[in-house]
């Protein structure tokens, strides 16, 4: 199994710009989450989803959009890049809501200029 | 107030010391409790859970206490392969069934 996999690892994008970050489990999880990670402030949810067709926003969703349209994959899409956007953005899976063992893709690390 | 607050550190020590860190949550309604860690420039690894009743594995020791709503980690005998950020973990968004991460205690062993 390859877990949760991601791509691209790095990319930079000038403000404006869209862009879609992959993500893709293989082991048949229902739950799939996307998260940002910026120093000092811990990970922050961004979407969810629970299975494919739904989804649903976390925390910090403004500028993001999600969708499923599969069980294995779950892109994350960048609106319009702003500054702030500049982080390190983690897909995870877990088998379903119930179970909380998590597993994490390698990241993402997206500047925006 | 955070949901989940952890002592950024970092804690320095020397290889085969002990050492703990300590995390708090604010809803007291939370019912599931992890320890992830965190590699430099890595993606976060579940380290272990943590029950009601404390668990162990190896050289790590987990404990709950509800009453003052913090969780502990112990580790014995520190190895150098054991420096990394330890994530305290909560599910303290009961809505979503979403984890909530402390923003994580740095551990430095030192030879």
């Amino acid at each position: 199994n390859a877990g949760v996999t991601q791509t691209p690892k790095f990319q930079v994008l000038k403000t404006g710009q869209s862009m879609t970050l992959q993500c893709a489990q293989d082991m048949n999880h229902e739950y799939m989450s996307w998260y940002r990670q910026d120093p000092g402030m811990g990970l922050r949810l961004i979407h969810y989803s629970v299975g494919a067709g739904i989804t649903d926003q976390g925390e910090v969703p403004n500028g993001y959009n999600v969708s499923r349209s599969t069980t294995e994959d779950f892109p994350l899409r960048l609106l319009s890049a702003a500054p702030s956007q500049t982080s390190v953005y983690f897909c995870a899976s877990r088998p379903n809501r119930e179970n909380y063992e998590q597993y994490f893709g390698p990241g993402t690390r997206l500047t925006v200029t | 107030r955070k949901e989940v607050e952890q002592d950024p550190g970092p804690f320095n020590v020397p290889e085969g010391a002990t050492v703990a860190f300590n995390c708090t949550y604010s809803n007291s309604a939370s019912q599931s409790f992890f320890w992830y860690r965190q590699d430099c420039r890595k993606e976060p690894k579940l380290l272990m859970s943590v029950y009601s009743s404390g668990n162990e594995d190896g050289r790590f020791t987990a404990q709950l206490n509800r009453a003052s709503q913090y969780i502990s980690l112990l580790i014995r005998d520190s190895k150098l392969s054991d420096s990394a950020t330890y994530l305290c973990v909560v599910n303290s968004d009961t809505g979503r069934r979403a984890l909530t991460f402390g923003s994580g205690t740095r551990l430095q062993v030192q030879p």
